[in-house]
């Protein structure tokens, strides 16, 4: 069965401090994985995507790296504003030609405090 | 920046009652989709459109539910006879193209209750 599981559930850091986010998954046959941002009651924004090939990507201070060999992602967060409290979402892509083969992780839910 | 819209924002029902959640996808995408997200728990699939049709559908979509394209913009998921355990907050989504590289856009959701 496909799952995908996250790391911590929650996490509190002060203003300014970096922060790393864990994603392990059991999905097969790979085909990307995603790392979407959700702030409560909105639906949840790409941040990045990253097929099989792909070790590390960045968009602005949010940086995602995948390792496919051990089916593990991370997103690391750099400097952390207020607005970066949200819940984050590992998102992983079965291939089967249908992008309905989502497997969505609980999600890392990260509050940045003063 | 387009993106994807949905109504009503919160919607409040008696079990049984027949709901319509709307949403209007993104202009020029081609797939469609809704998800729920019962509180606290991870978003989950229902349904995927195309061309007017399903093309796939999850468990939980069951013949209670049912989708429909019903004028070129509006994208909408009717709950027949809803129940308790409706309750959640549902998503559309779209996308361009049937790639799964592309990304889906979320629209900001729908919060059902049902009493």
């Amino acid at each position: 069965k496909n799952q995908v599981e996250q790391s911590p559930q929650s996490l509190i850091i002060l203003e300014g401090k970096n922060c790393t986010l864990q994603c392990n998954y059991t999905v097969s046959p790979f085909s990307n994985l995603r790392w979407y941002k959700q702030d409560t009651g909105r639906g949840p924004v790409s941040l990045t995507i990253m097929t099989f090939s792909e070790n590390t990507k960045s968009n602005g201070r949010y940086t995602a790296t995948l390792d496919a060999d051990t089916k593990q992602s991370s997103l690391h967060i750099t400097a952390s504003q207020l607005s970066d409290s949200a819940s984050y979402i590992c998102v992983v892509s079965a291939n089967t030609g249908t992008a309905s083969k989502l497997t969505f992780g609980t999600g890392t839910r990260l509050q940045v405090t003063l | 920046e387009p993106e994807v819209t949905q109504t009503p924002s919160h919607q409040v029902t008696q079990m049984g009652q027949e709901v319509i959640l709307r949403c209007v996808p993104i202009s020029n995408h081609l797939y469609f989709y809704w998800y729920r997200q019962i509180l606290g728990q991870k978003v989950e699939f229902l349904v995927s459109f195309y061309n007017n049709e399903i093309s796939e559908k999850s468990e939980i979509f069951d013949d209670q539910f049912s989708v429909e394209r019903p004028d070129g913009s509006n994208f909408t998921l009717k709950i027949r006879s809803t129940k308790l355990e409706d309750s959640a907050m549902y998503f559309c989504a779209s996308k361009v193209q049937k790639t799964g590289q592309e990304t889906q856009y979320f629209g900001p959701g729908t919060r059902l209750l049902v009493l």
